[in-house]
């Protein structure tokens, strides 16, 4: 079955507090991405990552890093959240990043609040 | 730069009723564009995707959206909506050259369905 996960689903956070996102997915693919959602913005990129160790920055890379380590999982920290890091975080993965077509396949989101 | 506009937030429809979604596209060159959907706290999935070929692209839940060169369009339509359909509906472009596979996202379309 093809499944891109996210862990939390759900996350409170105090200014200042570190933050990580965990994203799987079992389908081997080389390519993953995170994005945020903001209303009325649509999805913004903030790291793309092509295979592990290899990561570029998305449209919006600051106040965030990644991490590849192995090819299924890839996470995102937040070292040190502020408060205009509230947002709904999603993973996605495709098969080839290199393809104008590839599809990419999302995961279901982490609702991150930072107060 | 390549970028998307849905210049609808919101479209409301009768069930039954056929429905178009707009989206323009700014990309220089042939695009690759696609149509993901967002039910209600959930991830993205893809509808349709288009690639140089037939304008009309065919979709699931019998969506289907045409591709106009010269309009810079691609909107995305369905002759009967279901209630089913109650979602929000983005446009994305791919990216090229240094964002290749990258895709770009319009602000979203909330779709409504009345009874």
């Amino acid at each position: 079955d093809m499944k891109v996960t996210q862990m939390p689903r759900y996350l409170i956070k105090r200014m200042g507090e570190n933050v990580l996102l965990e994203c799987g997915q079992d389908m081997s693919h080389e390519t993953m991405y995170w994005y945020r959602q903001d209303p009325g913005l649509g999805l913004q990129l903030i790291y793309i990552s092509y295979d592990v160790d290899s990561n570029s920055e998305g449209d919006i890379p600051k106040g965030y890093r990644v991490s590849r380590k192995k090819r299924e999982h890839f996470s995102l920290i937040l070292d040190s959240a502020k408060t205009n890091q509230t947002s709904v975080y999603f993973c996605a993965s495709s098969l080839s990043g290199g393809a104008y077509y590839a599809e990419q396949f999302f995961g279901p989101g982490t609702r991150l609040t930072v107060l | 730069a390549q970028s998307v506009t849905q210049p609808d937030a919101r479209v409301t429809v009768s069930e039954g009723a056929s429905l178009q979604l707009r989206c323009k596209y700014s990309y220089f060159g042939t695009p690759y564009l696609f149509w993901y959907v967002q039910y209600p706290r959930q991830g993205l999935q893809l509808l349709l995707k288009y690639y140089p070929g037939d304008p009309v692209v065919q979709g699931v839940n019998g969506f289907e959206a045409e591709f106009s060169k010269s309009n810079s369009s691609f909107h995305l339509r369905k002759a009967s909506v279901h209630w089913s359909d109650w979602a929000v509906y983005f446009c994305a472009v791919s990216g090229g050259g240094s964002a290749l596979g990258r895709l770009h996202f319009g602000a979203g379309t909330q779709l409504i369905v009345i009874p």
